[in-house]
């Protein structure tokens, strides 16, 4: 199958380790952000999603920070699984804006280790 | 299925043809995106509506490119005299406008183009 991780970041992590996947955004107005992860050959799936106004938001196994200051955005995956293994975005968007379209950051290839 | 659906997944054809993608978004949401995305790469935004309207276009969409949603509920993405830069996966989003806290969108699986 095909491969969307060709020349991408990768962090290779061990089964049951926790994962920390960084970000860098661009946009300084940009105040909605969402993780997605994407597998070989499908679209990409929401994971998890955060507003400017919070620094910390946690869902299930992830957990999302934000730090405006620096404009770097981090995901968190406890006790990665192999079914974890995929290629993972960040987006920005102006949330409320005319379009609410959002702009990917390069992509981090998370590869776990059996 | 109640997700975003693109038809077809794959598409080939030669150089100078013209093509036709299929978006079909979660039933109640109001707002759809085209996207493209190249092998490595995150998407890229092509084209927004808002029910019926097509609200923003970016440079990425040449003239060659047209997106319609005629009555708010699917949408197609045309492209004429394809060019062999114009292989890529397209991708089709939609989202519900709120007044709410999330506003994600929903992928679908894409349509691969291959230009030959």
């Amino acid at each position: 199958g095909e491969s969307v991780g060709l020349h991408l970041p990768t962090l290779s992590v061990q089964e049951g380790d926790n994962s920390i996947i960084n970000c860098a955004y661009s946009n300084s107005a940009s105040d909605y952000f969402i993780w997605y992860k994407q597998e070989s050959g499908k679209g990409p799936q929401f994971i998890i999603d955060i507003r400017s106004n919070m620094d910390k938001r946690q869902g299930q196994r992830v957990t999302v920070l934000l730090n405006k200051t620096v404009k770097h955005l981090s995901l968190q995956i406890a006790a990665t699984q192999p079914g974890d293994s995929a290629v993972y975005f960040c987006a920005e968007s102006v949330y409320g804006g005319a379009t609410n379209k959002l702009i990917f950051g390069t992509g981090t290839l998370l590869a776990v280790q059996p | 299925d109640t997700g975003v659906s693109q038809n077809p997944r794959h598409k080939i054809t030669k150089r100078g043809q013209n093509v036709t993608f299929r978006c079909d978004p979660i039933s109640e949401h109001n707002r759809l995106y085209w996207y493209r995305q190249t092998l490595g790469q995150g998407p890229e935004f092509l084209t927004y509506f808002q029910n019926e309207a097509q609200l923003e276009k970016s440079r990425l969409l040449s003239d060659r490119f047209s997106a319609e949603r005629p009555k708010g509920s699917f949408s197609t993405l045309e492209i004429q005299r394809t060019e062999q830069g114009d292989s890529a996966m397209y991708l089709c989003a939609s989202s519900m406008t709120s007044g709410g806290f999330r506003n994600e969108q929903f992928f679908g699986p894409g349509t691969r183009l291959t230009v030959l």
